[in-house]
């Protein structure tokens, strides 16, 4: 397996633009979250799934942050519209859940909203 | 919701020396303990976790310790060498719950020198 794959890597974008930041966890994890690192505030939890149904979004900052996950093997992150306070690392993990709370992390997506 | 507090935020070893983390928690609930290891510019990999049924867990150079009724626990490396120059994070969850939420410190950043 691959691992966790997350694009873009790198996204730089204009204030007030929409962002959607895509991840594909490994296959067979029925869990999945995504985090935001920030200098200031460390790895924060954002929103998680279970089999693709939104658990827990307590951590999501905004109504401006949203998240969906259609499907076992694709997850996406937007913001719309985004700030310059958005600019960070977002991590998509995902986990199996069976036992483990082992989380496996993506590559990340580094935000910068200028 | 948990909080979990991580001491120091920085930390400069000689190799070859003793290096060691602390981090306290304030769920009583939580039972699961991982700590993750992220180098500059990549992804956070788990190295070692212990569950609240367990006092010390070894693997190698590194071992962490957790005292529940002081609600704290502890990341140890010995023999230090230069490649684990990164930042270290602690974690909690109550997986009892079912939740598989992961709670992290805001990291400690470890430098060792040659």
């Amino acid at each position: 397996d691959a691992g966790v794959i997350q694009s873009p890597r790198h996204e730089v974008t204009e204030m007030g633009q929409e962002v959607t930041l895509r991840c594909k966890p490994i296959s067979g994890h029925d869990y999945l979250f995504w985090y935001r690192q920030t200098m200031m505030r460390g790895l924060e939890l954002l929103i998680y799934f279970n089999n693709n149904v939104p658990i827990d979004d307590s951590g999501m900052p905004e109504d401006r942050f949203s998240a969906k996950m259609p499907n076992a093997s694709f997850s996406t992150l937007k913001i719309q519209p985004s700030e310059p306070r958005d600019s960070a690392v977002y991590f998509c993990a995902s986990s199996s859940g069976t036992g483990t709370e082992k989380l496996f992390f993506g590559s990340g997506t580094q935000l910068s909203v200028l | 919701g948990e909080n979990v507090e991580q001491h120091p935020s920085t930390l400069s070893v000689q190799e070859g020396d003793s290096a060691v983390i602390k981090c306290t928690y304030s769920d009583s609930a939580s039972n699961y303990f991982p700590w993750y290891k992220q180098e500059l510019g990549k992804r956070p990999q788990l190295i070692i976790d212990i569950r609240s049924n367990v006092g010390e867990k070894k693997d190698q150079r590194i071992a962490v310790t957790l005292n529940k009724t002081a609600k704290h626990f502890s990341l140890h490396i010995t023999e230090t060498q230069p490649e684990d120059s990164a930042v270290y994070f602690c974690a909690a969850s109550d997986s009892g719950a079912g939740s598989y939420q992961l709670t992290f410190g805001k990291g400690t950043k470890l430098s060792v020198i040659p």
